[in-house]
């Protein structure tokens, strides 16, 4: 699986958009771009994947740039809630293949 | 509908001991992966079953052994407990269909000490 890389952290104020940035130079044509989240102690939780069209869903949007090489996922109103670890994660398509985290990216949303 | 379970929440055990972790997928679910997560670092694979067979495996040494029950539960068997196997166990459950893409939904982890 391609590998990616994210800044260590960053912080944004509650109720604005926060932008998680994402870089997959390696990807390959039949890898998804997963998105999980981890709160503190507790077990990682899927927000969103996509292929190379942009998706939503309730929780965030993942915008994907045209040539697949990053990726970025946007939570459109932060709360205090989504200060948590986030992990982009490329991923192989096929039977199940499984997640290979790398350190994520810390989000601080300040009140 | 209950999500993935995993037993026990947390659990002290002696260097040398063995330890056996279980988790319940989630409903609908047919595959059990299980990860190790160390203090500050992302979960890395261990193991995934699926039709209870081993069907793919991390680079973890053969101290860490599993199963898969006919209900789709599993157990993650850890022998000869070093103090480096203390981390929070991560068991994620999907459903292997005839799709492209399968979310794994993670259980709440069994934080295992090794003293």
């Amino acid at each position: 699986d391609a590998k990616t890389t994210q800044p260590t952290s960053m912080d944004c104020a509650e109720g604005r958009a926060a932008n998680l940035p994402c870089n997959h130079s390696t990807i390959s044509g039949n890898e998804y771009v997963y998105w999980y989240r981890q709160i503190h102690s507790q077990g990682p939780q899927y927000i969103i994947h996509g292929l190379k069209n942009n998706e939503t869903n309730e929780m965030a949007s993942l915008i994907i740039t045209e040539d697949r090489k990053s990726s970025t996922l946007i939570l459109p109103h932060a709360t205090l809630r989504d200060t948590a670890v986030y992990y982009c994660i490329v991923r192989s398509t096929g039977a199940n293949s499984k997640l290979t985290f790398g350190k994520g990216i810390t989000l601080s949303v300040r009140p | 509908d209950a999500g993935v379970t995993q037993s026990p929440t947390h659990l002290i055990k002696t260097r040398g001991q063995q330890v056996t972790l279980r988790c319940s997928p989630k409903s609908g679910h047919d595959t059990v992966s299980w990860y190790q997560q160390a203090l500050g670092q992302g979960p890395q694979f261990i193991f995934q079953y699926y039709e209870e067979e081993e069907r793919q495996r991390g680079n973890f040494p053969d101290r860490f052994s599993g199963h898969q029950f006919p209900n789709y539960s599993s157990e993650l068997n850890v022998n000869a407990l070093l103090l480096g196997d203390s981390a929070l166990y991560l068991c994620a459950s999907s459903f292997t269909g005839t799709g492209t893409s399968y979310e794994q939904y993670f259980g709440p982890g069994t934080r295992l000490t090794v003293t």
